[in-house]
């Protein structure tokens, strides 16, 4: 069975500090998707980021970045200075490659940005 | 380009009626999925529609079912409301479908049964 662990249900920083949000993920497939998106307050995802497993490659986004870690099946995202506009609740997900699976969305970490 | 709208917005219904709520994906997008979220289970994979047929279906009961019309707006409908039922419901839309594309998300329509 696929799973997604986000195991920080809630995280505080001061404004301007760097924060990794953590995402571990179970899949027996070799082909699968992974994804992060944010929800604002207003309650509309917005889409982060999608990465394949095939491409490891970290990717940097402005303030933005991801470490994917195929050996120890982890999809961490970092915030770099941030802002009081990145307080939301953000989401790992994974989709495998088969036509019956379904995405799994982590539970969430809540992301308070204290000015 | 507008974004994904939903309707409506809000809804107040009691157990054991049906409600339908409506979702217009972007233009252009043909696949349109349905999540529920709630705070106990997190949100949750309903079904997904692309060019009018149901490509994939979460474990909910028979109670959730939906539909796509031939210009790619979506429809689900849940009969028999339980007060479990209360929920935030999410319609994404997406150029391709299968689900390992992204997803726009629409507002969402919160449901309550009271």
């Amino acid at each position: 069975a696929q799973k997604v662990t986000q195991a920080q249900t809630e995280i505080s920083v001061v404004e301007k500090e760097d924060v990794t949000l953590d995402c571990v993920y179970e899949t027996r497939d070799t082909t699968y998707y992974l994804f992060w998106y944010k929800q604002p307050p207003s309650g509309e995802l917005v889409f982060l980021i999608r990465r394949n497993s095939f491409d490891e490659q970290n990717e940097i986004s402005g303030r933005y970045s991801w470490n994917f870690q195929k050996s120890t099946s982890s999809f961490n995202f970092t915030i770099t200075a941030s802002q009081v506009v990145d307080s939301a609740v953000y989401f790992c997900a994974l989709r495998g490659s088969n036509r019956d699976d379904k995405i799994i969305f982590g539970k969430g970490t809540r992301l308070h940005i204290l000015p | 380009k507008a974004g994904v709208t939903q309707t409506p917005r809000y809804l107040i219904k009691t157990r054991g009626q049906q409600v339908t709520l409506s979702c217009s994906p972007i233009s252009g997008h043909r696949s349109v999925s349905w999540y529920q979220q709630t705070p106990g289970q997190g949100l949750q994979f309903l079904f997904e529609y692309f060019s009018e047929t149901q490509r994939n279906k979460g474990n909910f009961p028979g109670r959730f079912s939906g539909r796509q019309f031939s210009n790619s707006r979506s429809e689900m409908n849940v009969s028999t409301l339980e007060l479990g039922d209360s929920a935030l419901y999410l319609c994404a839309s997406s150029p391709q479908g299968q689900g390992i594309y992204e997803q726009y998300f629409g507002p969402g329509t919160r449901l309550t049964v009271t």
